[in-house]
């Protein structure tokens, strides 16, 4: 079936920094990629819908200028988080949809745990 | 209003019991409606699609009302391996993203 690689799986890093997050769709080609945030105990909460080839629409309250998507292919998308803080530790996944299957077809990386110190 | 609600939970029951999960959600615009489980620090996996005329899936039964606009999730004989946090999931049309509720934590007891 589909599988989406999403890497890295858990990362530490100093506050300020950057982290770049990165979905690889294997077998399919995703135009389009969400991707969530969970903190725990909540739910997953959606940032931004990505497409390929085109600026990425966020939700309301995600900060476009500290987590910047690109989707410069169809098997790539990447989420970057600069300039870090405490706050933004959280869990962050990746679906993406199969371009040939409805309904059942949301593929999803194994997540990011993202811890800032 | 959240758009999807769930059960606050958590459910503790003992091995062999039977648990229910139920789920509400807001838009009557929604088309596709799942039950995921996620189990913890992983990502949440499809555990089964949810229909109209009902489906069920071995000790797994999902229940929809539309015009309740209600989601159900049966176990039977719950399994030590089926403790997790039990998702309510639904979809407005084909290339939106999925909305999740906050779930529901089943922990079964040996």
């Amino acid at each position: 079936g589909a599988v989406v690689s999403q890497h890295p799986s858990w990362v530490i890093c100093k506050s300020g920094t950057s982290v770049k997050i990165e979905c690889r769709s294997l077998d399919f080609q995703a135009t389009t990629m969400f991707w969530y945030r969970q903190f725990p105990k909540q739910s997953l909460m959606l940032m931004a819908t990505s497409n390929e080839g085109s600026k990425a629409t966020y939700e309301q309250g995600v900060e476009k200028d500290k987590f910047l998507i690109n989707h410069a292919s169809l098997t790539l998308s990447t989420l970057t988080v600069t300039s870090a803080h405490p706050e933004d530790s959280s869990f962050y996944i990746c679906s993406a949809r199969d371009r040939g299957v409805y309904l059942d077809g949301y593929t999803f990386g194994s997540g990011t745990r993202l811890t800032v110190v | 209003r959240k758009e999807v609600e769930q059960d606050p939970g958590p459910f503790n029951v003992p091995e062999g019991a039977t648990v229910a999960f139920n789920c509400t959600y807001s838009n009557s615009a929604s088309q596709s409606f799942f039950w995921y489980r996620q189990d913890c620090r992983k990502e949440p996996k499809l555990l089964m699609s949810v229909y109209s005329s009902g489906n069920e899936d071995g000790r797994f039964t999902a229940q929809l009302n539309r015009a309740s606009q209600y989601i159900s999730l049966l176990i039977r004989d719950s399994k030590l391996s089926d403790s997790a946090t039990y998702l309510c999931v639904v979809s407005y049309s084909g290339n939106t993203p999925l909305v999740f509720g906050k779930g529901t934590r089943l922990s079964v007891i040996a």
